[in-house]
């Protein structure tokens, strides 16, 4: 009930191609749903986050896609660049005051 | 207005020591969050508190560890007697107090500790 699923484990894409990651998740209490970025050595980054009430989200190059029927999101990334190869990690939670569960994350490489 | 500071940011102890990890959260967050990162793998929840007050513990051993977040100073994670197997990335998040904002968390660099 808890757990959130993601995929795939890995990813390369040719730079300005587009990259898709996909989560799913069980619990239908879950009604916030952020993606982080992590650069090596560093801390996770909020990239992008959306609530159910919409289908998709947009903030310049990243695009979340919401399907609330069949409990399912994803990340696109259009126009990948090398700077965008990070470790993405989709992550659930109650919109109010509880922890975030995390999916194993999504390691990218963009090739130049 | 200062992000999520932890630290140290690197830790090194001999097995049986004390671990003891630190974590201010942004400015206006009253709540805290613990993560634990094993390399090559993704965040694990540890605990979720609140100034004095400890909201889910439901991710921390049942032994060895403890966290805490005073009314005044930072949250602290400590970790007594550590072994080998605690060696991991350890990262703080805040977000701000439920019901006011949405509870978008932001995490800190993290501390890495290494038990030798």
């Amino acid at each position: 009930q808890q757990q959130v699923k993601q995929s795939p484990q890995s990813l390369i894409v040719q730079k300005g191609g587009i990259s898709i990651i996909n989560c799913a998740y069980e619990n239908t209490a879950f009604d916030y749903f952020p993606w982080y970025q992590q650069f090596p050595g560093k801390g996770p980054a909020l990239l992008i986050a959306i609530r159910p009430d919409v289908s998709e989200k947009k903030e310049g190059r990243f695009t979340i896609s919401f399907n609330k029927s069949a409990k399912q999101f994803s990340l696109h990334i259009m126009d990948s660049q090398p700077g965008d190869s990070a470790t993405y990690f989709c992550a659930a939670s109650r919109a109010y005051g509880q922890n975030f569960v995390f999916g194993p994350g999504t390691r990218l490489s963009v090739l130049p | 207005n200062a992000g999520v500071m932890q630290n140290p940011r690197h830790l090194v102890r001999r097995r049986g020591q004390e671990a003891r990890l630190r974590c201010s959260p942004m400015k206006g967050h009253s709540h805290v969050y613990w993560y634990r990162q094993l390399p090559e793998e993704g965040l694990k929840f540890m605990v979720y508190l609140q100034k004095e007050n400890i909201i889910d513990e439901s991710g921390m051993p049942k032994e060895r560890f403890s966290a805490e977040f005073p009314k005044e100073g930072p949250s602290i994670l400590r970790i007594q007697q550590v072994v080998r197997g605690d060696s991991a990335a350890y990262f703080c998040a805040s977000s701000p107090t439920p019901g006011q904002s949405l509870t978008e968390a932001f995490f800190g660099q993290g501390t890495r500790l290494t038990v030798v």
